[in-house]
C-alpha cells in the first residue's frame, strides 16, 4: 500500500459546526502533515507530526485541532469556522522528517466553510 | 524566510513542445523536489533531487539540481495533453530543530492539442 487516504473528498460546513477531517497510511511512515492550499497557490504547512507527536504548529488558529491517534491515522477537527478557511486541504506522510526522504500526498478534502 | 522563485508562472504550449521551467533560491538547499498536481487533487512527486549538479530522468522529464545549490530546473520532452497541471518545486527548510517543506508559487502549464 503505497498512497495516503483522506475522508471526506468533499465538506460543507456551517461557522457553527464541528467536523473533522481525516487521514490515513499505511507505508509505516513516521511523520504526517498538515497542509492547507487555497487556489493557484502552493500548499501551505500547518502542521507536523514525527512518531506520533507535534512537532511543528505553524501558528495555526485554534479553531484548527489536528490530533494522531496511532502511527498511521491523522485527524485534523474543526470549530468555528470562517469562510476564509475554505480551501483544499492535504495529508501528507514521509518516511523521515523533510529532507530526509520525500512527502506523499493525499487527494485532499475540499472544504467549504458557508 | 527561505523562498523559492519559480518560473514561469504559466505556460501555454502546443502538443509535442519541449517545456523547462526553474527554481531558484537565495539558499543553499540540500534535496529538490519536483511535484505535479492535477485539479482537484493532491501533489504526486515526479523527480527527487540529492546531490549538486544530479541529472535525474523520469520518462519524458528530466531535472538537475545545480552546482552551486541554489537552483534546479525541470525539462518536459515532447509534451502531451495529460501534461496539463500545475508543477511546484520544493526543498527542506530547518525550523525550530525540525524541516519542513517550502514550495514554490508553481509553473501553469496548458498543452494544446
Amino acid at each position: 500500500d503505497t498512497e495516503v487516504t483522506q475522508t471526506p473528498k468533499h465538506l460543507v460546513m456551517g461557522m457553527t459546526n464541528k467536523k473533522s477531517l481525516k487521514c490515513e497510511q499505511h507505508m509505516g511512515h513516521r511523520a504526517m502533515y498538515w497542509y492547507k492550499q487555497k487556489a493557484k497557490k502552493p500548499p501551505e504547512l500547518m502542521f507536523v507530526y514525527s512518531y506520533e507527536k507535534l512537532s511543528i504548529n505553524e501558528s495555526v488558529p485554534s479553531r484548527f485541532s489536528p490530533e494522531c491517534p496511532n502511527s498511521s491515522l491523522l485527524n485534523l477537527h474543526l470549530h468555528a469556522l470562517q469562510p476564509e478557511d475554505s480551501a483544499l486541504y492535504l495529508c501528507a506522510s514521509s518516511q523521515g522528517l523533510a529532507g530526509e526522504g520525500y512527502e506523499f500526498f493525499g487527494p485532499g478534502t475540499r472544504l467549504t466553510v458557508l | 524566510g527561505q523562498q523559492l522563485n519559480q518560473s514561469p508562472q504559466s505556460m501555454f504550449i502546443q502538443e509535442g513542445e519541449d517545456v523547462s521551467m526553474n527554481c531558484t533560491s537565495s539558499s543553499i538547499f540540500n534535496t529538490w523536489l519536483w511535484y505535479k498536481q492535477d485539479p482537484g487533487e493532491g501533489p504526486v512527486l515526479l523527480i527527487a533531487l540529492y546531490k549538486a549538479g544530479e541529472l535525474t530522468s523520469n520518462g519524458r522529464l528530466t531535472a538537475q539540481f545545480g552546482i552551486t545549490r541554489k537552483d534546479s530546473f525541470l525539462n518536459i520532452s515532447a509534451s502531451i495533453p495529460s501534461d496539463v497541471g500545475i508543477y511546484f518545486c520544493a526543498g527542506p527548510v530547518g525550523s525550530g530543530g525540525y524541516n519542513k517543506l517550502i514550495f514554490g508559487a508553481g509553473t501553469r502549464l496548458a498543452v494544446h492539442p
